[in-house]
């Protein structure tokens, strides 16, 4: 069965620095999806950063980075220069075509706080 | 904004009783997911429609069910409700089933 694993419950960062969340995945998939969500308190789900697993290279929006490491079903988010407006739950997702169309796997998330 | 609409915002209602929860997608978005998140938990997928048809079932309870109306929005129908169904429902869209989901702002729904 497909998995999202998401190991730190909770994480903290100082305000300008540099945080890692990470997120490992479970799956016999070659070709897949894989994404990032924020939640902030407003409980939007807000979309950070995808990754396709057949391409090499990592996926970077702004400050918002991703470490993709196939072999090992590994997808961790890197956040650079932390903002206080970047406090908010994170969702690691894997998105999966399974009977003739894709459904969305979620982790349980890992809620980022952002010290001033 | 993800232009996604989902409507009512807060829900309170009691045991037993039946809701409806409407979610409009995003211009030209074909496929509309549903979602439950419970309290301080991950989201579960619930059911899946592309163009009216049903594509996908996920941990969707048998009281529970949905449909996709010819102008693409979508119902969530919950009956015999319980106090574990109270939940923030969201409501996603996609152009296709292969292209990135925008979600909406959720519905509350509290069961007393």
């Amino acid at each position: 069965a497909q998995t999202v694993t998401q190991s730190q419950p909770e994480m903290s960062v100082q305000e300008a620095e540099t945080v890692t969340l990470s997120c490992t995945y479970d799956t016999s998939e070659s070709d897949y999806y894989l994404f990032w969500y924020k939640q902030p308190p407003s409980r939007q789900m807000i979309l950070v950063i995808r990754q396709e697993a057949y391409k090499q290279q990592n996926a970077t929006e702004n400050r918002f980075s991703v470490n993709f490491q196939k072999a090992a079903k590994s997808f961790s988010l890197k956040i650079s220069d932390s903002q206080l407006g970047d406090a908010a739950m994170y969702f690691c997702a894997y998105r999966l075509f399974t009977s003739g169309t894709y459904k969305y796997i979620f982790g349980t998330g890992t809620r980022l706080k952002v010290l001033a | 904004d993800s232009g996604v609409t989902q409507t009512p915002k807060h829900l309170i209602t009691a045991t037993g009783q039946r809701v409806t929860l409407r979610c409009s997608p995003r211009s030209g978005d074909l496929s509309v997911y549903w979602y439950q998140q419970s309290l301080d938990q991950g989201l579960q997928f619930l059911i899946q429609y592309y163009n009216g048809e049903e594509r996908a079932k996920g941990n969707i309870l048998e009281r529970f069910s949905a449909q996709q109306f010819p102008d693409l929005h979508s119902e969530l129908n919950l009956s015999s409700l319980e106090l574990g169904d109270s939940a923030l429902y969201f409501c996603a869209s996609s152009e296709t089933p292969t292209d990135t989901q925008y979600f909406g702002p959720g519905t509350r729904l509290t069961v007393l």
